[in-house]
């Protein structure tokens, strides 16, 4: 089946301005995650969402970060005035969170450049 | 805090030697500890999953182990090819509700021809 989709796959906007990156996880899993890798790093949690309980947003690092999850699928993350330094490639994972032995399984990201 | 430590940082060997992948880790309590592939540019893959009464686990040329009372894992590539160059991530995750795991750097490890 199909996996998780992430889109754009590469985004170039200018400092300051806003963007949308899209995450469509696998159907029927109910957890979904947002992690940001800058290069050479490892991935940094971002934010979680579990079924309809309210998202953990404890790994957004400022308030120009947020992220929504409509109907319990598709996920949204915006950032808003972005800076140079928000420059990563953000990557979303969804799990059919039967429990912690379930896999995450990610999407091939998005890139993002600000310039 | 829950940490998750890897070493070598980078690796670079050639085609057909074998390699070994380190973990240390701090999560408590304790669920389990996966090891990830992450190809250039591509999301990270799970290769295997260790649980607490697991010592060893093999998927293909890999093989993991997990050492739960040092806490401490390897990951062990056997006869490697082109296609292993990647970085592999140790992620733990712990237990007591949480579902947030814990993630590894990476070793970015290259094999070449």
């Amino acid at each position: 089946g199909a996996g998780v989709s992430q889109s754009p796959s590469n985004k170039v906007t200018e400092k300051g301005k806003d963007v949308e990156l899209r995450c469509d996880p696998i159907s029927g899993h109910t957890a979904l995650y947002w992690y940001r890798q800058s290069l050479g790093q490892g991935l940094e949690f971002l934010i979680y969402f579990q079924g309809n309980s309210a998202p953990d947003k404890s790994g957004l690092p400022s308030d120009r970060f947020s992220a929504e999850r409509t109907g319990g699928s598709v996920s949204t993350l915006t950032i808003q005035r972005t800076q140079q330094e928000d420059s990563a490639v953000y990557l979303c994972a969804s799990s059919p969170q039967t429990g912690n032995n379930s896999p995450l399984h990610f999407g091939n990201g998005t890139r993002l450049t600000v310039t | 805090k829950n940490q998750v430590e890897q070493s070598p940082q980078s690796l670079i060997i050639l085609e057909g030697k074998n390699c070994t992948l380190q973990c240390n880790y701090t999560v408590s309590p304790f669920s389990n500890l996966r090891w990830y592939k992450q190809d250039t540019g591509r999301g990270p893959v799970s290769l295997t999953i260790m649980t607490f009464s697991e010592n060893t686990k093999s998927n293909g040329r890999y093989t993991a182990t997990l050492d739960a009372d040092t806490k401490q894992s390897s990951l062990h590539i056997t006869a490697s090819q082109l296609s292993d160059s990647a970085s592999y991530i140790c992620v733990v995750s712990g237990g007591g509700g949480s579902y947030i795991p814990t993630f590894g750097r990476g070793t970015s490890l290259i094999v070449h021809p």
